[in-house]
């Protein structure tokens, strides 16, 4: 089976702009959470979907959100870029049952915002 | 709120070291997950083991082993006879318990682990 899949690998953008990024969980995996990681930090909590609601929301400002599809595939929108957004974004699936809390990681897409 | 402290920024070991990598946490909840993940230079994050906060049993996998401290909130990770691929960052994570379905992970800062022939 494939693993979390992200699109795309590495981005680059300027201040100011609006960006994409979109995750397809693992299949059968119905949640999905999203998580920020700057250059030498730990990643931050974002938003998590399940069930196509949100779940949870991190301390992030309203210029990030979030959606699930039917399918449960996940886009991460932000808006009015800003330099000090240039990091890691990483999406994860969870599953049910015995599986429920572990958390698989996408490879993550890379941001630059010049 | 949580929190997890890796007070370990770096550690180098020559090969076939044993090392120790630290984790503390702190959490209000009376149940929990606390896990560790690798994130080798590639970036994506491997999940290396789960830990519910009610199972104080420690746990080996081959050369890896975690012992798990209730009492001091501490869930400490070692690799034993370290290779060279296990050169990484590798991060702690804290999350509620929550049956329905997972929960935010809390991470620490990590420690990037380098180990040298």
């Amino acid at each position: 089976d494939a693993g979390v899949t992200q699109s795309p690998t590495h981005l680059i953008k300027t201040r100011g702009q609006h960006v994409t990024l979109r995750c397809s969980p693992i299949s059968g995996h119905k949640s999905v959470s999203w998580y920020q990681q700057v250059l030498g930090q730990g990643p931050q909590f974002i938003f998590q979907y399940y069930e196509k609601e949100e779940r949870g929301r991190g301390n992030f400002p309203d210029r990030f959100s979030a959606r699930q599809f039917p399918n449960y595939s996940s886009e991460l929108n932000v808006n009015a870029l800003l330099l000090g957004d240039s990091a890691l974004y990483l999406c994860a699936s969870s599953g049910s049952g015995a599986w429920v809390n572990e958390q698989f990681f996408g490879p993550g897409t890379r941001l630059t915002v010049l | 709120a949580q929190k997890v402290t890796q007070a370990q920024t770096e550690i180098s070991v020559v090969e076939k070291e044993d090392v120790t990598l630290d984790c503390v946490y702190e959490t209000r909840d009376t149940t929990y997950y606390l896990f560790w993940y690798k994130q080798p230079p590639s970036g994506e994050l491997v999940f290396l083991i789960r830990r519910n906060s009610f199972d104080e049993q420690n746990e080996i996998s081959g050369r890896y082993s975690w012992n798990f401290q209730k009492s001091t909130s501490s869930f400490n990770f070692t690799i034993t006879a370290s290779q060279v691929v296990d050169s990484a960052v590798y991060f702690c994570a804290l999350s509620d318990f929550d049956t329905g379905t997972a929960s935010k992970l809390t991470f620490g800062t990590g420690t990037r682990l380098q180990v040298t022939l």
